[in-house]
């Protein structure tokens, strides 16, 4: 079973912190991607990481940066947490065709406060 | 502009009835087409994905249709039971190397 394991379900920050959101994967799998869902906006990308190093900007990258050491591991980072990111935030991976599906992880619900 | 519409309204049916959901989209050329299943509070789970070239495809009660004419896919679950009750979401590629594109996703509330 292919899993995608985010570090944490709940997490609570106050405005200003940085905070780091971390994804691990097990499949090898060569795409990761960070998504943030909020009630009717649905799905949105934030980055996407085609290979280990390699990040490119989704539909709402502002405020935040990633990092891809390894291929395995896809971390997001908010640089300076606002009220505004409080979300549900969920990793995903995928080979590097969409002719396969996502697997997401269980999504951490991030509160800024 | 490119959109991709899913009903905004939670689809309610009875158990044992067969459940139809709508993805429509515009201004996109995809590949693939995909349905995911989300439960409150997890991930997306990916059920079924549709390739351009195919009109229809079954997985046990799950069955997806894609209409490139009509840009139009339909989710069908056929005898449907309370267990099914979910939201799902519709997601395709537009050819941009490996990205999904999401719809809002349909509730679906499936009563005894």
């Amino acid at each position: 079973d292919v899993k995608v394991t985010q570090s944490s379900r709940y997490l609570v920050k106050r405005t200003g912190e940085k905070v780091f959101l971390e994804c691990v994967q097990d499949m090898d799998h060569e795409n990761m991607f960070w998504y943030r869902q909020d009630p009717g906006l649905g799905l949105r990308l934030i980055y996407f990481s085609y290979d280990v190093k390699m990040k490119e900007k989704g539909d709402i990258p502002e405020g935040y940066s990633v990092s891809r050491e390894k291929k395995e591991r896809f971390s997001l980072i908010l640089e300076s947490a606002s009220t505004n990111q409080t979300s549900m935030y969920l990793c995903a991976s995928s080979l590097a065709t969409t002719a396969y599906g996502y697997t997401f992880g269980s999504g951490t619900r991030l509160t800024v406060v | 502009s490119q959109k991709i519409e899913q009903n905004s309204e939670a689809l309610n049916i009875q158990e044992g009835k067969t459940a139809t959901l709508t993805c429509n989209y515009t201004n996109y050329s995809p590949a693939y087409l995909q349905w995911y299943r989300q439960d409150p509070g997890r991930g997306p789970v990916f059920l079924l994905l549709i390739r351009e070239n195919e009109k229809e495809k079954r997985k046990e009660r799950l069955k997806v249709t894609f209409d490139t004419t009509l840009k139009q896919s339909l989710f069908h679950i056929t005898a449907s039971q309370p267990a099914d009750s979910a939201t799902y979401l519709c997601a395709l590629d537009n050819n941009q190397g490996g990205k999904l594109i999401f719809g809002q996703g349909t509730e679906l509330s499936v009563k005894p």
